[in-house]
């Protein structure tokens, strides 16, 4: 079974940084793109960023883009997302999900993980 | 950016009724669209890909249609355990994105 656990949420500062993990287990993680997807409190999903298998390419969200850095280590089976300028309308809880390609991007997102929680506040 | 608008935001219903949602991409996406069902306190799913294709183990009283700028997702008879929000995405290309999404409530 597939899963994936994400941990590193916490109340964080403006302008502080914070790293995001996600834990996967129960496939081939070094096989599959990865994303990170958040959801601000009361709002929709915002997508925030897409790594691909081999760690090589990256890609953003304009919200984010020079303030957050994904990345991975397959020797580990981890997921991180490197968040610095913290802003406050960057609070949200934060999912990693799989994609469903393998060795490709399919950009269908499954599955996802239960989130873990960012708060910017001062 | 593409943006993807979904309609309506929110829709009462009942149990055994027929519901449909709308999706519209900002420019032609062919059929690089999925849904997802977002449960409170849970995970999203993904319930259909490319725009048609019902994954495993998701009931088949849900559909899902469209190509290029418009698409639709249909429960054919709501059941108690659809009542969640359903977002579209499109993963035509980067960056992707959703729909505001629609709550579905009783």
């Amino acid at each position: 079974e597939v899963q994936l656990v994400e941990s590193g949420g916490v109340v964080v500062q403006p302008g502080g940084s914070l790293r995001l993990s996600c834990a996967a287990s129960g496939f081939n993680f070094d096989d599959y793109a990865m994303h990170w997807v958040r959801q601000a409190p009361g709002k929709g999903l915002e997508w925030v960023s897409l790594i691909d298998w081999d760690g090589v390419s990256t890609y953003y969200a304009d919200s984010v883009k020079g303030r957050f850095t994904i990345s991975r280590d397959n020797s580990k089976n981890s997921l991180y997302l490197q968040m610095n300028s913290l802003r406050t309308e960057d609070t949200a809880l934060y999912y990693c999900a799989k994609d469903r390609g393998e060795q490709q991007h399919y950009n269908w997102l499954d599955p996802w993980g239960q989130g873990t929680l960012v708060t910017v506040s001062s | 950016d593409i943006q993807m608008t979904q309609s309506p935001s929110s829709l009462s219903a009942s149990v055994g009724d027929r519901v449909t949602i709308t999706c519209r991409a900002s420019q032609s996406i062919s059929s690089f669209l999925n849904w997802y069902q977002h449960k409170p306190g849970k995970a999203p799913k993904l319930l259909i890909s490319a725009a048609s294709s019902l994954q495993s183990g998701v009931p088949s009283r849900f559909s899902g249609g469209g190509s290029g700028t418009d698409f639709i997702l249909t429960i054919s008879s709501l059941q108690p355990e659809d009542f969640a929000t359903y977002y579209c995405q499109q993963s035509y290309i980067t960056p992707l994105t959703f729909g505001g999404g629609t709550k579905v409530e009783i």
